[in-house]
């Protein structure tokens, strides 16, 4: 199975320490999203790569956090001095270019808590 | 920018029976709508989608049906099995970078 992953998939963290995510995308895809998720809620859009290109960051994406696709490969999401209000499923996804570019195809997610 | 509203939140259906999810959408650029299966612990799976030159797609049990004039579109599932039982999202495609806008999600529960 070649779909996205992304480890880890669980993650505890103190309240004030980083964390750093890493998402790879189906090969050959060259856009990549990542969404966040709480509890109950449908994801929310963060961010968007188009290669290695950051094109378009969400207002929900604090100063805090930072996201990196350096070789347009995988991506890496860290989040610097984490709240408790962090605490979420992080997903990424990824898309080809071309006449299927809609279609979004997300790994498992990477589930965050914030103690 | 785009909302998206579902109902209901919660479904629950007998084995075999219909189940059918309703979304509107406020964004009349929006053009591709896709429906997402959450099962616990996973991420979201596509399983239909439809784009605005189209009213209608089916692909075995599941039918969704869209209506731009109104910006409504619609999931049916066909004689449901327990398997069926997951969170479902209906979404829009901002034409923006294509970032997808979901809606809250249906807890669809399917009784043996």
């Amino acid at each position: 199975d070649t779909g996205v992953s992304q480890n880890p998939r669980h993650k505890i963290t103190k309240r004030g320490q980083n964390v750093t995510f890493r998402c790879d995308p189906i090969s050959e895809h060259n856009r990549l999203y990542w969404y966040r998720q709480t509890l109950g809620q449908g994801p929310e859009f963060l961010t968007y790569f188009q290669n290695e290109a950051q094109l378009e960051k969400s207002r929900l994406l604090s100063d805090r956090f930072s996201a990196e696709r350096p070789k347009g490969s995988f991506s890496t999401l860290e989040i610097q001095r984490t709240e408790q209000g962090d605490s979420a499923m992080y997903l990424c996804a990824s898309s080809p270019l071309g006449d299927h570019s809609n279609e979004q195809f997300f790994g498992p997610g990477t589930r965050l808590t914030v103690l | 920018g785009e909302n998206v509203e579902q109902h209901p939140s919660t479904l629950s259906v007998q084995e075999g029976d219909s189940a059918v999810i309703k979304c509107t959408y406020s964004d009349s650029a929006s053009n591709y709508f896709p429906w997402y299966k959450q099962e616990l612990g996973k991420g979201p799976q596509l399983i239909i989608d439809i784009r605005s030159n189209v009213g209608e797609k089916k692909d075995q049990r599941i039918a969704v049906t869209l209506n731009k004039t109104a910006k409504h579109f619609s999931l049916h599932i066909t004689e449901t099995q327990p398997e069926d039982s997951a969170v479902y999202f209906c979404a829009a495609t901002e034409t923006s970078y294509d970032k997808v806008i979901f809606g809250p999600g249906t807890s669809l529960s399917v009784i043996p």
